[in-house]
């Protein structure tokens, strides 16, 4: 089965701290996504990523930047953390050529 | 530019009843289209997929969907729904050609009651 893990379930940071949000998967997958998801604005995407160290922005990258050393670690970082950036957000893989994005089971960041 | 609306955003039916959650697309080219499922505190998880072959798709735990090109929609459908389908369902659609990036819908919530 494809696993795709996600450093933490729940994060508690600080206005204006650095956080670095981490996810993994063991499928070799060429693909990931960030995505950050709210109520009632369903899922909207932040990063991807389709090769090590290749990345593209999404359609709200304001904010956020991200890293892709590994072709199974894609790292999600906010430089400044603030209150508006308080949500849930997913990790997604998916393999070239292939139908389904797997998704890990989410970080739910509250910035206070 | 593609895009996906769903219809109603929160959906309360009895158990046992007959669940019809709605999604129209907009494609300028032949779409791949998807239903994802969220239970609470999970991610999200493929439920059925439309690839251009029969436009009646049967997914896990009882969903189907249709294709219906000339209405440009894919409704998700189950017959008899349990508790445990309760959860926030996604419709999707991708460029046939570029099925990596899919472009989402707003979600729909689905509470089955006792």
């Amino acid at each position: 089965d494809v696993k795709v893990t996600q450093s933490s379930r729940y994060l508690v940071k600080r206005t204006g701290e650095k956080v670095f949000l981490e996810c993994v998967q063991d499928m070799d997958h060429e693909n990931m996504f960030w995505y950050r998801q709210d109520p009632g604005l369903g899922l909207r995407l932040i990063y991807f990523s389709y090769d090590v160290k290749m990345k593209e922005k999404g359609d709200i990258p304001e904010g956020y930047s991200v890293s892709r050393e590994k072709k199974e670690r894609f790292s999600l970082i906010l430089e400044s953390a603030s209150t508006n950036q308080t949500s849930m957000y997913l990790c997604a893989s998916i393999l070239t050529g292939a139908y389904e994005q797997y998704f890990g089971p989410g970080t739910r960041l509250t910035v206070t | 530019a593609q895009s996906v609306t769903q219809l109603g955003s929160h959906v309360s039916v009895s158990e046992g009843a007959l669940v019809l959650l709605r999604c129209n697309y907009s494609s300028s080219v032949p779409p791949y289209l998807f239903w994802y499922v969220q239970y609470p505190n999970q991610g999200l998880q493929l439920l059925l997929k439309y690839t251009s072959a029969a436009t009646l798709v049967k997914g896990i735990n009882g969903f189907e969907a249709e294709f219906n090109k000339s209405q440009t929609s894919f409704h998700l459908r189950k017959p008899s729904v349990h508790i445990s389908d309760t959860a926030e369902y996604f419709c999707a659609v991708s460029d046939a050609g570029n099925n990596r990036k899919l472009i989402w819908g707003l979600g729909t919530s689905l509470a089955v009651n006792p």
